[in-house]
């Protein structure tokens, strides 16, 4: 059983450029999550998708971010015009259901730096 | 808003040590509480979980009791490993939204 799928595992990237991280959920689950990871700190909640739905995005900074879920394909989160702060640790995690009572399987993550 | 505070590491111990991880939460209902495990490099995975009041999860030796009276669910060990190295991060969830995480405790087992 393949786990949450995320690629690339590093990303190197010029402030100015565009960062696209990739997530393949588990088979079966159709609930993914991003969290943001910055060095000494706890995971900070960006956004939860659903197939072709953004459900919460309300973790997500209103500008130069923005994540979808196709129906068909991994889920991405986009980054433009990537500065210095950006530079964390990025997991997604998905889960078959709502996460009320559903804990969250998580993939290993991309590290983004940006020079 | 609801939020998780965990004592703050890192935290060292001697193996086979007893360990206690403090966690407390707010929430305004009734939420489900987890507490998570994440190796260096790696992604978070479940520890254990619990889901109502007086409940206690247990793991690999790990056990948490969801207290709601003092609103905690502190995180013990009777005799830590060196495997056991690793961060410990208290979670819980009350909505159907999004799973939300304290900052997290460092521990460090020495032989």
């Amino acid at each position: 059983n393949a786990g949450v799928m995320q690629n690339p595992r590093h990303l190197v990237r010029r402030r100015g450029q565009e960062a696209r991280l990739r997530c393949s959920p588990m088979k079966g689950h159709s609930h993914v999550y991003w969290y943001r990871q910055l060095p000494e700190e706890g995971l900070k909640f960006m956004v939860y998708l659903q197939k072709e739905n953004i459900i919460d995005e309300s973790g997500m900074p209103k500008e130069r971010f923005s994540a979808e879920f196709p129906k068909e394909g991994p889920s991405i989160l986009r980054i433009q015009q990537v500065v210095r702060g950006d530079s964390a640790a990025y997991f997604c995690a998905s889960s078959p259901s709502a996460t009320y009572n559903s804990p969250l399987h998580f993939g290993n993550g991309t590290r983004l730096t940006v020079t | 808003g609801n939020s998780v505070t965990q004592m703050e590491g890192p935290v060292t111990l001697s193996e086979e040590a007893f360990l206690t991880i403090n966690c407390t939460y707010t929430a305004t209902g009734y939420p489900s509480l987890f507490w998570y495990v994440q190796y260096p490099g790696e992604g978070l995975q479940l520890l254990l979980k619990a889901t109502k009041a007086d409940d206690k999860g247990s793991n690999k030796g790990f056990e948490a009791t969801y207290r709601k009276e003092t609103t905690s669910f502190h995180l013990e060990k009777g005799s830590v490993q060196v495997s056991d190295s690793a961060v410990y991060f208290c979670a819980l969830s009350e909505s159907y939204d999004k799973v939300i995480f304290g900052p997290g405790t460092s521990l460090s087992v020495i032989p």
